[in-house]
């Protein structure tokens, strides 16, 4: 299976600025996702992120707050935008490649904490 | 709202038992998948079940499905303390846009002492 390098690992941020995550993959898959996570929680899908078309976001989640960017087949980035202390979360990237039976890869998160 | 509950949320045993946990869904599925998770690391996938299997074993673990009860079960075998993270079950479904996604299940916390 594919390997995700997912950076930043944590960051602890202002409130009202923005974070951007980026996610590597070290070959080309077709679907990316990027998934929150709180303590604990179980994981919740924010958007699916396809290269040369806008990402497909889940409801509750909104493109002005969460723009992704999917430039080609192994990156992407998720930026969270004019953050506040509800932000603060694990987010996760996720790779697959098509297929009805494929598994998916995950970076190892990005710990994110907003004062 | 989440696709799958898993139970029992959290799950104590002693190193060489038996671990079972159970998850739930409630639409059509492609296959269900369960995952691994290290301290709110990242996740590692573990086994596949497609729709149309019934049951499935890879070394320790042992999966089955039910569709009609839209249910599935994880049987981890004579644990070791390594096994101690959580466990998720995720469904894929199909999308509008022909893609397929993964829906995640509450989890299940297991703890195995020495």
């Amino acid at each position: 299976s594919a390997v995700i390098s997912q950076k930043p690992s944590r960051d602890i941020c202002q409130r009202g600025t923005s974070l951007t995550i980026q996610c590597q993959v070290d070959s080309q898959v077709t679907m990316m996702f990027w998934y929150r996570q709180q303590p604990g929680q179980s994981l919740t899908l924010i958007a699916t992120a396809n290269q040369g078309s806008e990402a497909t976001y889940e409801s509750g989640f909104v493109i002005d707050k969460f723009p992704i960017s999917r430039p080609n087949l192994t990156f992407s980035t998720l930026t969270v935008s004019n953050m506040s202390p509800e932000d603060s979360s694990i987010y996760l990237c996720s790779g697959r490649t098509t297929g009805l039976s494929t598994e998916a890869f995950f970076g190892q998160g990005t710990r994110l904490t907003v004062v | 709202s989440q696709q799958g509950e898993e139970d029992p949320q959290a799950l104590s045993i002693q190193e060489g038992e038996n671990a079972t946990m159970n998850c739930s869904y409630k639409t059509s599925i492609n296959n269900l998948q369960w995952y691994r998770q290290n301290s709110g690391r990242g996740l590692v996938h573990l086994i596949l079940i497609r729709s149309n299997e019934r049951e499935k074993h890879s070394g320790r673990l042992r999966v089955t499905l039910d569709t009609s009860k839209k249910s599935s079960s994880l049987l981890i075998t004579a644990s070791r303390a390594a096994d101690t993270a959580s466990y998720f079950c995720a469904t894929d479904t199909s999308m509008n846009t022909g893609f397929q996604k993964l829906v995640f299940g509450t989890g299940t916390r297991l703890l195995v002492s020495p």
